[in-house]
């Protein structure tokens, strides 16, 4: 079956500092793959999305980027955290053409 | 650009009356509409979705309504149980379900 995993589940970092979460998926190969963020009182926010190893689509500038160094990996990345990066990111996954996004567990992140 | 308007953030419902959650869209180019049921420190999970050629799909207690003419969606859920409480978000995408848009999310509340 497929399974995504995400990691941490919550996170508080002091503003300045580096970020880093991952995402792995499993029991599919060649995944697209997003990193989606909810702020307070917003929907959804489509950051992220990657058809492929080493490709990487941006959705909307902002002072995060990410990375899939793997099939099956996807990095979300910061080298310095501002206060306006706090929310609950969420990582997701398809794995067959139009088949629904599924999604990790969240990271609430709350930069301090 | 707000593409997705989801105007109510909370509704309150008896247990085995009739759950009904609301979207309103403005982009004619949506092919796909989805709903998303979301519980505290869990990712949104896939609930039910439609395609743009249908105006109405059953699932069990769950069944969404689309009206292509006036940009509505909606999802109705009956009888409602406890176990419904959660945060709804609808979605929406162009083409494919990748790349989806999210409404700001309405929170259920079924009580005894």
């Amino acid at each position: 079956s497929q399974t995504i995993h995400q990691w941490p589940a919550t996170l508080v970092q002091p503003v300045g500092s580096p970020l880093s979460l991952e995402c792995t998926v499993e029991g599919t190969s060649n995944p697209n793959l997003y990193w989606y963020r909810q702020a307070a009182g917003r929907g959804l926010q489509l950051l992220f999305y990657s058809v492929g190893i080493g490709q990487i689509s941006s959705e909307v500038p902002q002072n995060l980027s990410a990375s899939r160094p793997q099939d099956r990996q996807f990095i979300l990345s910061s080298k310095k955290l501002l206060l306006s990066d706090s929310g609950f990111y969420l990582c997701a996954f398809t794995g067959t053409y139009n088949s629904p996004l599924h999604f990790g567990n969240g990271t609430r992140l709350t930069v301090t | 650009d707000q593409q997705v308007k989801q105007n109510s953030p909370s509704l309150s419902v008896q247990e085995g009356r009739i759950s009904i959650l609301n979207c309103d869209y403005t982009n004619s180019m949506f092919d796909y509409f989805l709903w998303y049921k979301k519980y505290p420190a869990e990712g949104p999970t896939f609930l039910i979705s439609i395609s743009s050629i249908k105006d109405k799909n059953e699932d069990g207690r769950f069944t969404v309504f689309l009206n292509k003419s006036a940009k509505h969606l909606s999802l109705h859920i009956v009888p409602s149980q406890p176990g419904d409480s959660a945060v709804y978000f609808c979605a929406f995408g162009e083409d494919n379900t990748d790349k989806l848009i999210f409404g700001t999310g309405t929170r259920l509340q079924v009580f005894p």
